[in-house]
């Protein structure tokens, strides 16, 4: 069976240090992977998605994601922590006998200290 | 344009009572989805809706949860009656025609349940 994990539910940064949210799947396939974040009382935002092309992915608000197919992950990284990044992130991965179908991680809560 | 929104926002019912909850996905968009995420736990998929039909239910917890889509533009999904544990986020999302797993979904704010 499909599955997504999370390996941190809760990330400290420190404003400016990079970031790393750990995300790896379980698939027999290759699947489409997402990251999606979720603000507070906001709905969840696309971050970046990776379909079949290029494995390294850029999304939005400088983030960017690796997919290694050996190793069955996708973790998401950005540069320099903002406060404003201060959110959850969950990995989404597409299901396996339905494309639009998607599972989602447990999400990783992003807190950024000043 | 306008993204999806759920309405309401946040509801307090007490068990065994009903609520109906609200989607209007981003206009045009033919496939509609419904999520939960339980208090703890991972955001499940509910159900989705290609226009008016239901192409997968299979995520529906029990018969106490009944989702429509008249008409294929807002959906509505009901709870009758309603339980503790049905307490949670309920997500709706939206993305446009056709299948494929690279469409992205919108995501609505979610609605709020809480069951006393």
């Amino acid at each position: 069976a499909q599955s997504v994990t999370q390996l941190d539910s809760h990330v400290s940064v420190s404003e400016g240090t990079p970031v790393l949210l750990r995300c790896n799947y379980s698939s027999s396939y290759s699947p489409s992977l997402f990251w999606y974040v979720q603000h507070p009382n906001k709905g969840l935002q696309l971050l970046l998605k990776y379909t079949s092309a290029a494995t390294l992915v850029k999304g939005i608000n400088g983030f960017e994601a690796e997919f290694k197919k050996s190793e069955t992950s996708f973790h998401l990284t950005k540069p320099s922590a903002h406060m404003s990044d201060a959110a959850e992130y969950f990995c989404v991965v597409s299901e396996e006998t339905s494309y639009d179908k998607v599972i989602f991680g447990p999400g990783t809560s992003l807190s950024v200290i000043p | 344009e306008a993204g999806v929104t759920q309405f309401p926002s946040h509801s307090v019912i007490e068990k065994g009572q009903t609520v109906t909850l609200r989607c209007d996905p981003i206009s045009g968009h033919d496939n509609l989805y419904w999520y939960r995420r339980v208090m703890g736990k991972e955001i499940k998929f509910l159900l989705h809706f290609v226009k008016e039909s239901k192409q997968d239910e299979s995520g529906m917890p029990n018969n106490r949860f009944l989702a429509e889509r008249t008409g294929g533009t807002y959906s509505t999904l009901k709870v009758q009656p309603a339980e503790l544990e049905d307490s949670g986020v309920y997500f709706c999302a939206s993305s446009p025609g056709g299948t494929g797993g690279s469409y992205e979904q919108y995501f609505g704010p979610g609605t709020r349940l809480t069951v006393t």
